[in-house]
Order: structure tokens, then C-alpha cells, then sequence
């Protein structure tokens, strides 16, 4: 079993829909998470910084935690053609320069016109 | 915020020649690097923890003898495929952090092929 999972996708939806992305995972030490974006042929751009459970909005990002089911989303409201991209949740238990991060696989994100 | 510099951006080579990957934190000393390897479609597979001054610690399966990793300043991490073969045809990528774990600055990946 895999420490972080996460659906491949594709996830395709309409622009100006709400797209609901989501990670689980194993290790209970996990305790700050994040979520990156990653168009294609580039690096990971990170999104949203979460430390433990709860929610945290910015713009049209909101990321959930729920440490009790091992389980966090990101939220997109009003979604663009330009959000098209692979998500990838990431999460560590240390928040020194050196901690090492656990990746989910990431989800395709695509939104029509 | 913090900027992570990756150069080149993509590269071909011959099998049996070496490449030279380079990593530069442009506003921030980083005195740890991670490099990661990115297969099409797939997440992102750490392959080894650069250290300032130090050896790099290799994640299991990785060769550190293909995959030398050299960290001589606080700025600036190499990664170098010796002897590449196809299958070392990757998407390579680099990060650092100036701040912890919210603080993680990817490069923008080099794109390996080998022929």
C-alpha cells in the first residue's frame, strides 16, 4: 500500500464548475500538507500550505484536512481552462529545510470551454 | 519568494556520455537539495537528498555511482548521469527550501533524452 494515494484522473469538467480533488493517507505522523500544481513540461508550483487539520482558503482555493480519516482536499471554485494541470498533494510530519516530502501520483485536471 | 534556478531546461544526448544537471537557489542559501526524477504521466520518485558539504543520501534502488550529486556551495546543487542509457530518458527535477516544509521552491525540471 502506498503512504499517500490519489486518483490519476483524468478529472474533466466544465469551466466555472467546482472541482474537488483528494488525497489519503497512511502514516499517521504526516502533519502538514500541501498541494502543488504542475503544467506540463514544468516543476511544481506550490498552492496551499496546511499544518494539521482544519481549512484554509485563498482565492479560489480551499484546502481541507482531516487527520481522523487521513484525508485532505483542495477545492476549486470557478474553475478556469487555465486550472488545467496535474494536482499533486504532498504531505511531511518535519517542517525543517531538509524534511522530505511524500508525494501523492497526482490528478489530471482538464476544464473545457 | 524564493527561486530555484534548474539548467538546461532539456537536453539529448548519446548513450555512454555524461550529463551535467545544475541547481541554484537564486535568493536563499539552501544547505539541503532533494532531486527527483519524473517519469510521463506518473509523480514525482525522490532519488537522493543533496547536503551541503557532505555525501548526498541516496534513496533505496538509486545508484549513486550512475547518479552523482555534488553540493559544493550553499547555492548551487549538480546532479550528473554518467554513462546514460535510454532508459535514464527522464524528466529530472530539483527542489529546495528556504523556510520548511511551506517553503519548498521546485525547479523548472530538465527534460533527459538519451539516443
Amino acid at each position: 500500500q502506498k503512504e499517500v494515494e490519489q486518483d490519476p484522473g483524468p478529472l474533466s469538467v466544465p469551466e466555472g464548475a467546482i472541482v474537488s480533488l483528494n488525497c489519503t493517507y497512511s502514516n499517521s505522523a504526516f502533519q502538514y500538507f500541501m498541494w502543488y500544481r504542475q503544467y506540463s513540461r514544468k516543476g511544481p508550483e506550490l498552492l496551499m500550505y496546511t499544518y494539521s487539520s482544519g481549512n484554509k482558503e485563498d482565492g479560489r482555493f480551499t484546502a481541507q484536512v482531516d487527520k481522523s480519516s487521513k484525508y485532505i482536499s483542495l477545492f476549486i471554485r470557478d474553475s478556469q481552462p487555465s486550472d488545467s494541470a496535474t494536482y499533486l498533494c504532498a504531505m511531511t510530519g518535519h517542517t525543517g529545510t531538509a524534511s522530505k516530502l511524500t508525494f501523492g501520483t497526482g490528478t489530471r485536471l482538464q476544464v473545457t470551454l | 519568494g524564493a527561486v530555484v534556478s534548474q539548467h538546461p531546461s532539456w537536453v539529448i544526448c548519446k548513450s555512454g556520455t555524461s550529463v551535467k544537471i545544475e541547481c541554484r537557489s537564486l535568493d536563499f542559501q539552501a544547505t539541503t537539495m532533494f532531486w527527483y526524477r519524473q517519469f510521463p504521466k506518473q509523480s514525482l520518485m525522490l532519488m537522493a537528498t543533496s547536503n551541503e558539504g557532505s555525501k548526498a543520501t541516496y534513496e533505496q534502488g538509486v545508484e549513486k555511482d550512475k547518479f552523482l550529486i555534488n553540493h559544493a556551495s550553499l547555492t548551487l546543487s549538480t546532479l550528473t548521469v554518467t554513462s546514460a542509457h535510454p532508459e535514464d530518458s527522464s524528466f529530472y527535477i530539483c527542489s529546495a527550501s528556504s523556510q520548511g516544509a511551506n517553503g519548498y521552491t521546485f525547479g523548472s525540471g530538465t527534460r533527459l533524452t538519451v539516443v
